[in-house]
């Protein structure tokens, strides 16, 4: 199973958006509407900010959204702030019943 | 308020079996629907998904890795154990426990992750 296929850095300034790409298959991202979005700063665990494409969890902020088209997911984030400087991560259910993680992006604010 | 906490040695030798433990709280492995599942992170790199369990048992385990991983549940202790046999330098990681909703197949609660070494 390959990673998801995400660009490993993007950047924008404050009160931009930005938006990340994640690139699978149809034997996951394409395939299901199970894909998931993490944020991680440095040293810290994980915390999901989207799931099942582009559902928020409560507390997420509604700058954070996600969609999807064919085998590739989205993270778009709006009105950027410095606190969204992260790493993020895209993840799907596989058709091995599996998970699959991306590579990661680094997100700069400028 | 769910907390998912590991454990176990930060330092193992090549060729040694990594025994890891999930220990949690806030949430029941015998309820319908619920799972726990283990991710790992080499310093300056990706996550990894390794494994899953589900409360009825169900074991799902990564292709690459499934010769090497056994997950097991302990609902009784509210502790789940993840162990990997034939440990290598590349294994060497941030090892993070989750909870999981089948429903939906997400990892919402995230323990603090800890580090094991791979070292002769």
């Amino acid at each position: 199973q390959s990673a998801l296929t995400q660009p490993a850095s993007v950047s924008g300034s404050p009160g931009q958006s930005i938006t990340i790409s994640c690139t699978g298959t149809s034997s996951d991202v394409g395939g299901y509407n199970y894909v998931s979005w993490y944020q991680q700063h440095p040293g810290k665990a994980p915390k999901l900010m989207i799931y099942e494409v582009s559902n928020r969890p409560s507390g997420v902020s509604n700058r954070f959204s996600g969609s999807k088209s064919g085998n590739t997911a989205s993270l778009t984030i709006s009105g950027l702030q410095a606190e969204d400087e992260a790493d993020y991560y895209c993840s799907s259910y596989t058709s091995s019943s599996s998970w699959v993680f991306g590579g990661g992006t680094k997100l700069t604010v400028l | 308020q769910i907390t998912l906490k590991e454990s176990g040695p930060t330092l193992v030798k090549p060729t040694q079996t990594l025994t890891l433990t999930c220990t949690f709280s806030g949430f029941s492995l015998s309820t319908s629907g619920v799972g726990v599942g283990w991710i790992r992170q080499p310093p300056g790199k990706a996550l990894e998904w390794l494994a899953l369990i589900y409360w009825d048992d169900d074991k799902r385990y990564s292709p690459s890795l499934k010769s090497r991983l056994t997950i097991t549940k302990d609902t009784s202790k509210n502790q789940v154990v993840l162990t990997m046999t034939n440990m290598d330098p590349v294994d060497t990681a941030t090892y993070y426990c989750a909870h999981n909703l089948e429903l939906g197949g997400i990892f919402d609660y995230w323990g603090q992750g800890t580090l094991v070494t791979v070292s002769s």
